[in-house]
C-alpha cells in the first residue's frame, strides 16, 4: 500500500499562511492524493484532492510536487478554526486504498 | 439535506460480547466505508459497501464483519469483543464508489467502551 509521511505537529500563528507537507515517495502513477481534516470531536472532513496539477479551493491550496513524491496544503491564513489534524491520503483509482497516517496535529496560535 | 448519521453515538459492552452499529448514508449516496480510530494507530480502513457489495476490505479480523442494505443504509458488526476493540468508530458516504475523485462525507461516529 503506498503510504504518506507528515510531521506530527505544527503551529501557526493566526492569520499567517501555514504550509503542511506530506511525504508519498512511493506514490503510483494512479494514485490520487487527498486532504482531510478531522476537528475535535468530529468527524473527518474533505478539504482538497489532486492528481498532478496544483489545485485551489475556498479552503486551501494544493501544491503538488513535479515527481509526485510530495505535496503541501496551503492554508492561505490561519483562523482558529482550522486547528485540526490534517491527514494526508493517497487514494487509487483501481483499490480504493485508504491509509490515513497520524496525521499533522496544527495548533493556531491566536 | 441531513448528513451521515450514526447510531448509538457511545456504546459500552464487556469482553466476548457482540455489537452492532448502523449508518445511515446522506441520501442519494451508494457507498459506505467504516473507519476504526483509536489514539495508538489512528484512522483505520475497515471496509467499504457500494450497492450492497463489499468492494473494499482492510486488515482486520474477521470478527469485524459489515453489510449494507438497498437503501444505502449500512450495519457493522463486532463478534467476541476484545479490550482493543474500544475505538471511535467512523462511517463516511459517498455518491460514487470511494475513491478517485469523490469526497467522503463522515459522520460524528460511535464510541465504544470495551470493559
Amino acid at each position: 500500500d503506498a503510504k504518506t509521511t507528515q510531521p506530527n505537529s505544527m503551529e501557526s500563528n493566526e492569520e499567517e499562511p501555514v504550509h503542511l507537507p506530506c511525504n508519498h515517495s512511493t506514490i503510483s502513477g494512479t494514485d490520487y492524493i487527498h486532504w482531510y481534516r478531522q476537528l475535535p470531536s468530529q468527524g473527518p472532513e474533505y478539504v482538497i484532492h489532486g492528481l498532478t496539477s496544483n489545485v485551489n479551493n475556498r479552503m486551501a491550496s494544493l501544491a503538488i510536487a513535479e515527481d509526485r513524491k510530495s505535496s503541501t496544503l496551503i492554508l492561505h491564513r490561519a483562523t482558529l478554526r482550522d486547528a485540526a489534524v490534517y491527514y494526508c491520503i493517497l487514494i487509487r483509482d483501481t483499490g480504493n486504498q485508504f491509509y490515513f497516517g497520524t496525521g499533522t496535529s496544527l495548533t493556531v496560535i491566536p | 439535506k441531513a448528513g451521515v448519521t450514526q447510531t448509538p453515538r457511545y456504546l459500552i459492552k464487556t469482553r466476548g460480547q457482540q455489537v452492532t452499529l448502523s449508518c445511515s448514508p446522506i441520501s442519494g449516496h451508494r457507498s459506505v466505508s467504516w473507519y476504526q480510530q483509536t489514539p495508538g494507530q489512528g484512522l483505520q480502513f475497515l471496509f467499504e459497501y457500494f450497492s450492497e457489495t463489499q468492494r473494499n476490505k482492510g486488515n482486520f479480523p474477521g470478527r469485524f464483519s459489515g453489510r449494507q442494505f438497498s437503501n444505502s443504509r449500512s450495519e457493522m458488526n463486532v463478534s467476541t469483543l476484545e479490550l482493543g476493540d474500544s475505538a471511535l468508530y467512523l462511517c463516511a458516504s459517498s455518491f460514487l464508489q470511494a475513491g478517485v475523485s469523490d469526497t467522503q462525507y463522515f459522520g460524528p461516529g460511535t464510541r465504544l467502551t470495551v470493559l
